[in-house]
Protein backbone atom coordinates (compact mmCIF):
# COMPACT_ATOMS: atom_id res chain seq x y z
CA UNK A 1 0.00 0.00 0.00
CA UNK A 2 0.92 3.95 -0.45
CA UNK A 3 1.86 4.98 2.91
CA UNK A 4 3.16 8.24 1.11
CA UNK A 5 0.18 9.79 -0.88
CA UNK A 6 2.20 12.33 -3.46
CA UNK A 7 -0.81 15.25 -5.81
CA UNK A 8 -0.52 16.31 -7.94
CA UNK A 9 1.00 13.66 -11.05
CA UNK A 10 1.89 16.30 -13.20
CA UNK A 11 2.17 20.21 -12.79
CA UNK A 12 2.39 23.13 -15.67
CA UNK A 13 3.32 26.41 -14.31
CA UNK A 14 4.32 29.52 -16.12
CA UNK A 15 7.67 31.51 -15.42
CA UNK A 16 7.66 33.49 -11.93
CA UNK A 17 4.83 31.37 -10.85
CA UNK A 18 3.89 29.54 -8.08
CA UNK A 19 4.90 25.48 -8.09
CA UNK A 20 2.41 23.68 -5.06
CA UNK A 21 3.25 19.76 -4.42
CA UNK A 22 1.07 18.30 -1.76
CA UNK A 23 2.15 14.70 0.09
CA UNK A 24 -0.02 13.27 2.99
CA UNK A 25 1.29 10.10 5.05
CA UNK A 26 -0.93 7.39 6.72
CA UNK A 27 1.96 6.00 9.00
CA UNK A 28 2.72 7.84 12.13
CA UNK A 29 6.25 5.76 12.28
CA UNK A 30 8.15 8.59 9.97
CA UNK A 31 10.23 11.20 11.90
CA UNK A 32 11.51 12.90 8.88
CA UNK A 33 10.55 14.51 5.43
CA UNK A 34 12.91 15.40 2.70
CA UNK A 35 12.10 16.45 -0.85
CA UNK A 36 14.50 15.25 -3.79
CA UNK A 37 14.57 16.29 -7.28
CA UNK A 38 15.13 14.13 -10.67
CA UNK A 39 16.41 14.97 -13.71
CA UNK A 40 15.90 12.85 -16.50
CA UNK A 41 19.13 10.23 -16.13
CA UNK A 42 20.20 11.23 -13.13
CA UNK A 43 19.44 9.78 -9.56
CA UNK A 44 16.97 12.53 -7.13
CA UNK A 45 19.09 14.27 -5.40
CA UNK A 46 17.84 16.21 -1.96
CA UNK A 47 16.47 19.15 -2.11
CA UNK A 48 15.34 20.28 1.22
CA UNK A 49 13.85 18.56 4.35
CA UNK A 50 12.00 18.88 7.37
CA UNK A 51 11.01 17.36 10.84
CA UNK A 52 7.98 16.78 12.08
CA UNK A 53 8.10 19.36 15.13
CA UNK A 54 8.62 22.33 12.70
CA UNK A 55 5.59 23.91 10.65
CA UNK A 56 7.88 25.22 7.97
CA UNK A 57 11.19 25.77 6.82
CA UNK A 58 12.75 27.63 3.92
CA UNK A 59 15.36 27.19 1.89
CA UNK A 60 16.09 30.11 -0.79
CA UNK A 61 12.84 29.47 -3.46
CA UNK A 62 11.98 26.30 -1.72
CA UNK A 63 9.47 26.20 0.85
CA UNK A 64 8.43 22.84 2.88
CA UNK A 65 4.75 23.93 4.98
CA UNK A 66 3.97 20.61 7.37
CA UNK A 67 0.67 19.90 9.24
CA UNK A 68 1.44 17.08 11.61
CA UNK A 69 -1.82 16.95 12.84
CA UNK A 70 -3.19 16.29 9.31
CA UNK A 71 -0.51 14.11 8.73
CA UNK A 72 0.36 16.18 5.39
CA UNK A 73 3.03 18.44 4.08
CA UNK A 74 3.90 20.71 0.49
CA UNK A 75 6.36 21.87 -0.96
CA UNK A 76 6.22 25.71 -2.37
CA UNK A 77 8.51 26.59 -5.27
CA UNK A 78 7.82 30.36 -5.47
CA UNK A 79 9.35 32.19 -8.61
CA UNK A 80 9.54 29.25 -10.83
CA UNK A 81 12.04 29.15 -13.37
CA UNK A 82 12.59 27.06 -16.30
CA UNK A 83 15.29 25.33 -14.61
CA UNK A 84 13.65 23.92 -11.92
CA UNK A 85 11.37 21.49 -14.39
CA UNK A 86 11.86 17.98 -13.31
CA UNK A 87 10.15 15.40 -10.83
CA UNK A 88 9.39 16.03 -7.64
CA UNK A 89 9.39 13.16 -4.88
CA UNK A 90 8.83 13.63 -1.38
CA UNK A 91 9.51 11.06 0.94
CA UNK A 92 9.12 9.78 4.64
CA UNK A 93 11.67 8.52 6.81
CA UNK A 94 11.16 5.77 8.76
CA UNK A 95 11.85 5.20 12.59
CA UNK A 96 13.99 2.20 14.11
CA UNK A 97 16.94 3.10 12.34
CA UNK A 98 18.33 1.81 8.62
CA UNK A 99 17.83 5.39 7.10
CA UNK A 100 14.80 3.79 5.26
CA UNK A 101 12.69 5.61 3.35
CA UNK A 102 8.96 5.20 1.69
CA UNK A 103 8.54 7.73 -1.38
CA UNK A 104 5.36 9.94 -3.18
CA UNK A 105 5.12 8.59 -6.59
CA UNK A 106 6.60 11.83 -8.02
CA UNK A 107 5.20 14.96 -9.83
CA UNK A 108 6.65 16.31 -13.24
CA UNK A 109 6.89 19.68 -12.88
CA UNK A 110 7.22 22.12 -16.20
CA UNK A 111 7.44 25.43 -15.77
CA UNK A 112 6.93 27.25 -19.32
CA UNK A 113 8.37 30.73 -20.65
CA UNK B 1 35.35 12.25 -4.72
CA UNK B 2 32.82 10.26 -6.49
CA UNK B 3 30.01 9.60 -3.96
CA UNK B 4 27.70 6.54 -4.77
CA UNK B 5 28.56 4.51 -8.11
CA UNK B 6 26.83 2.24 -9.97
CA UNK B 7 27.54 -0.08 -12.76
CA UNK B 8 26.39 -0.95 -15.30
CA UNK B 9 24.45 1.91 -16.34
CA UNK B 10 22.33 -0.18 -18.71
CA UNK B 11 21.64 -3.35 -19.16
CA UNK B 12 19.69 -5.84 -21.38
CA UNK B 13 18.64 -9.47 -20.07
CA UNK B 14 16.59 -12.16 -20.84
CA UNK B 15 14.25 -14.44 -19.05
CA UNK B 16 16.13 -16.97 -16.13
CA UNK B 17 19.55 -14.89 -16.83
CA UNK B 18 21.21 -13.59 -13.63
CA UNK B 19 23.38 -10.71 -12.90
CA UNK B 20 24.75 -8.48 -10.18
CA UNK B 21 24.29 -4.69 -10.34
CA UNK B 22 26.95 -2.56 -8.25
CA UNK B 23 27.23 -0.28 -6.06
CA UNK B 24 30.10 1.61 -4.29
CA UNK B 25 30.49 4.92 -1.99
CA UNK B 26 34.01 6.00 -0.99
CA UNK B 27 32.05 8.43 1.70
CA UNK B 28 32.53 5.60 4.65
CA UNK B 29 28.56 5.93 5.39
CA UNK B 30 27.54 2.87 7.04
CA UNK B 31 24.30 2.34 5.68
CA UNK B 32 23.48 1.48 1.83
CA UNK B 33 20.29 0.79 0.36
CA UNK B 34 18.90 -0.46 -3.13
CA UNK B 35 15.37 1.14 -4.53
CA UNK B 36 13.58 0.34 -7.99
CA UNK B 37 12.00 2.94 -9.57
CA UNK B 38 8.60 2.60 -11.69
CA UNK B 39 7.02 4.84 -13.44
CA UNK B 40 4.22 6.51 -11.61
CA UNK B 41 5.15 4.36 -8.65
CA UNK B 42 8.01 6.04 -7.17
CA UNK B 43 10.76 4.89 -5.81
CA UNK B 44 10.68 1.18 -3.88
CA UNK B 45 12.98 -0.27 -1.02
CA UNK B 46 14.36 -3.64 -2.52
CA UNK B 47 17.15 -3.90 0.39
CA UNK B 48 19.18 -2.41 2.73
CA UNK B 49 22.21 -2.38 5.25
CA UNK B 50 23.01 -1.13 8.34
CA UNK B 51 26.86 -2.15 8.02
CA UNK B 52 28.73 -4.64 6.59
CA UNK B 53 27.43 -7.83 7.47
CA UNK B 54 24.30 -7.10 7.93
CA UNK B 55 21.60 -6.87 5.26
CA UNK B 56 17.48 -6.49 6.18
CA UNK B 57 14.46 -6.86 3.46
CA UNK B 58 12.49 -3.87 2.03
CA UNK B 59 9.02 -3.31 0.42
CA UNK B 60 10.05 -5.38 -2.71
CA UNK B 61 12.87 -7.91 -2.28
CA UNK B 62 11.71 -10.96 -3.95
CA UNK B 63 13.80 -11.88 -6.46
CA UNK B 64 16.85 -10.10 -5.58
CA UNK B 65 19.88 -10.52 -3.06
CA UNK B 66 22.38 -8.95 -1.55
CA UNK B 67 25.34 -8.63 0.92
CA UNK B 68 27.58 -6.63 1.83
CA UNK B 69 31.26 -7.83 2.81
CA UNK B 70 33.12 -3.93 3.20
CA UNK B 71 31.61 -0.43 4.28
CA UNK B 72 31.99 0.26 0.41
CA UNK B 73 30.25 -2.00 -1.61
CA UNK B 74 26.83 -3.18 -1.89
CA UNK B 75 25.84 -5.49 -4.74
CA UNK B 76 22.34 -6.30 -6.08
CA UNK B 77 21.76 -9.89 -7.50
CA UNK B 78 19.23 -11.04 -9.58
CA UNK B 79 18.93 -14.39 -9.43
CA UNK B 80 16.38 -15.55 -12.02
CA UNK B 81 15.49 -11.93 -14.00
CA UNK B 82 11.86 -11.52 -14.88
CA UNK B 83 10.71 -8.68 -17.12
CA UNK B 84 8.68 -7.63 -14.01
CA UNK B 85 12.33 -6.77 -13.17
CA UNK B 86 12.47 -4.48 -15.67
CA UNK B 87 13.04 -1.04 -13.84
CA UNK B 88 15.88 1.89 -13.50
CA UNK B 89 17.97 0.88 -10.18
CA UNK B 90 19.43 3.36 -7.64
CA UNK B 91 21.84 2.77 -5.14
CA UNK B 92 22.02 5.00 -2.32
CA UNK B 93 24.33 5.37 0.72
CA UNK B 94 23.71 7.68 3.92
CA UNK B 95 24.73 7.98 7.82
CA UNK B 96 23.47 7.55 11.22
CA UNK B 97 23.42 10.18 14.23
CA UNK B 98 22.20 13.81 13.15
CA UNK B 99 19.81 14.82 10.52
CA UNK B 100 22.59 17.40 8.70
CA UNK B 101 21.95 16.93 5.08
CA UNK B 102 19.61 14.64 5.95
CA UNK B 103 21.65 11.97 7.07
CA UNK B 104 23.74 12.46 3.60
CA UNK B 105 21.74 10.21 1.64
CA UNK B 106 23.10 10.50 -1.55
CA UNK B 107 21.73 8.34 -4.70
CA UNK B 108 23.81 6.83 -7.42
CA UNK B 109 23.18 7.67 -11.13
CA UNK B 110 21.39 4.51 -11.62
CA UNK B 111 21.04 1.43 -13.99
CA UNK B 112 18.34 0.83 -15.86
CA UNK B 113 17.92 -3.19 -16.39
CA UNK B 114 15.41 -4.11 -19.37
CA UNK B 115 14.60 -7.81 -18.84
CA UNK B 116 12.82 -9.69 -22.73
Amino acid sequence: QQQVKQSPQSLIVQKGGISIINCAYENTAFDYFPWYQQFPGKGPALLIAIRPDVSEKKEGRFTISFNKSAKQFSLHIMDSQPGDSATYFCAARHTGGGNKLTFGTGTQLKVEL
Amino acid sequence: NAGVTQTPKFQVLKTGQSMTLQCAQDMNHEYMSWYRQDPGMGLRLIHYSVGAGITDQGEVPNGYNVSRSTTEDFPLRLLSAAPSQTSVYFCASSYSGTEGLAYGYTFGSGTRLTVV
